[in-house]
């Protein structure tokens, strides 16, 4: 089954304007991590963030977690068309093992 | 720096035909490994991982399996394919349990 669940499903919007996507999850984590996909493609990682932190930046990515919630929020300012892809959240359950468990993904439309 | 390898990049085969898909990593010792299934607009189920030559571990029963011959060698298997095996097989590697690496993937389809 999918741990982390991300909404919105799909989010469409212009270039210039931010972009907010939200992950929910179950379980205790060690960490959640954020991953996009082209079409077609393999995942590439965007960024890590630990249980004990709440809030962390790279570049143009902000990304949010609260624990007592169990949820995440990845945040892309200033959009542009190469943004366009599908995010997906993942988490490790806890384990220390170095699975992971996806969300089934928010499908971002960046139009020029 | 590493490299991760999958092929065939896509394939198409027949209900009952055997099925052999490879995933190598270049650049890393003792990689975990892990087989992804990525069935159309849906996200990623763990079908297996490994910490180790020999050493694998199947998240869900299926029709598949991996053996992993080598180091940084990973391969994921089927004796006879069903049509619900298609989709798009990603494999990933790291280094421990922060970010992984994945592959081009491999697009299946079973007809």
């Amino acid at each position: 089954s999918q741990q982390g669940e991300e909404d919105p499903q799909a989010l469409s919007i212009q270039e210039g304007e931010n972009a907010t996507m939200n992950c929910s999850y179950k379980t205790s984590i060690n960490n959640l991590q954020w991953y996009r996909q082209n079409s077609g493609r393999g995942l590439v990682h965007l960024i890590l963030i630990r249980s004990n932190e709440r809030e962390k930046h790279s570049g143009r990515l902000r990304v949010t977690l609260d624990t007592s919630k169990k949820s995440s929020s990845l945040l892309i300012t200033a959009s542009r068309a190469a943004d366009t892809a599908s995010y997906f959240c993942a988490t490790d359950r806890g384990s220390t093992l170095g699975r992971l468990y996806f969300g089934r993904g928010t499908q971002l439309t960046v139009w020029p | 720096s590493q490299t991760i390898h999958q092929w065939p990049a896509t394939l198409v085969q027949p209900v009952g035909s055997p099925l052999s898909l490879e995933c190598t990593v270049e650049g890393t010792s003792n990689p975990n490994l892990y087989w992804y299934r990525q069935a159309a607009g849906r996200g990623l189920q763990l079908l297996f991982y490994s910490v180790g030559i020999g050493q694998i571990s199947s998240e869900v029963p299926q029709n598949l399996s991996a053996s992993r011959p080598q180091d940084r060698q990973f391969i994921l298997s089927s004796k006879k394919l069903l049509l619900s095996d298609s989709g798009f097989y990603l494999c990933a590697w790291s280094g421990g349990y922060n970010e992984q690496f994945f592959g081009p993937g491999t697009r299946l389809t079973v007809l």
